[in-house]
């Protein structure tokens, strides 16, 4: 079945560092990929998301590109700040619609 | 505009109790669902809707039962609470099963 797979955390940076989280995902057909922040205490909120090959979807700094040829969506920011500490979830939707999330991700900014 | 909202915020039950955990949406989103979240496992389906009048099971149904009498509202139910129900639960919801899911702010769960 289709299956997202994200790097392990906890992430930790220092303010102004380079992040990069990886996701690669495993499904039949083209599906549209996702990004999702839980900040502590809250709910889910989409961040990005791409619904195609090669689409970049970009939101608040953070980019992440479709890339097919890899089967990876991977999250990038030039440079963190504190307010990004959350978790960051990866995300599929199957033929069906329903969302295939990753693990999650929990990154750590330090000033 | 309220968007997704859940009650309660939290709730600890005795094993073998039974309980709903309530979830409305304002947006006149058809497709509504119910995510389980626990350590190292992100979210996972536990069931779903399109529309109401119809519901579907997700990947963790074990446990759970829902119904959709209306568009705006989709409760959850614990007929009889087990220890390993014990989570966070999300309930979200989107136009159709392909767009963009909103979701609450979760209910979290301890089971006794």
């Amino acid at each position: 079945g289709d299956s997202v797979t994200q790097m392990e955390g906890p992430v930790t940076l220092s303010e102004e560092a380079f992040l990069t989280i990886n996701c690669t995902y495993t499904a039949t057909g083209y599906p549209s990929l996702f990004w999702y922040v839980q900040y502590p205490g809250e709910g889910l909120q989409l961040l990005l998301k791409a619904t195609k090959a090669d689409d970049k979807g970009s939101n608040k700094g953070f980019e992440a590109t479709y890339r097919k040829e890899t089967t990876s969506f991977h999250l990038e920011k030039g440079s963190v700040q504190v307010s990004d500490s959350a978790v960051y979830f990866c995300a599929l939707s199957d033929p069906g619609g329903k969302l295939i999330f990753g693990q999650g991700t929990e990154l750590s900014v330090k000033p | 505009n309220a968007g997704v909202t859940q009650t309660p915020k939290f709730q600890v039950l005795k094993t073998g109790q039974s309980m709903t955990l309530q979830c409305a949406q304002d947006m006149n989103h058809e497709y509504m669902s119910w995510y389980r979240q626990d350590p190292g496992m992100g979210l996972r389906l536990i069931h779903y809707s399109v529309g109401a009048g119809i519901t579907d099971q997700g990947e963790v149904p074990n446990g759970y039962n829902v119904s959709r009498s209306t568009t705006e509202d989709f409760p959850l139910r614990l007929l009889s609470a087990a220890p390993s129900q014990t989570s966070v639960y999300f309930c979200a919801s989107a136009y159709g099963g392909k767009d963009t899911q909103y979701f609450g702010p979760g209910t979290r769960l301890t089971v006794l």
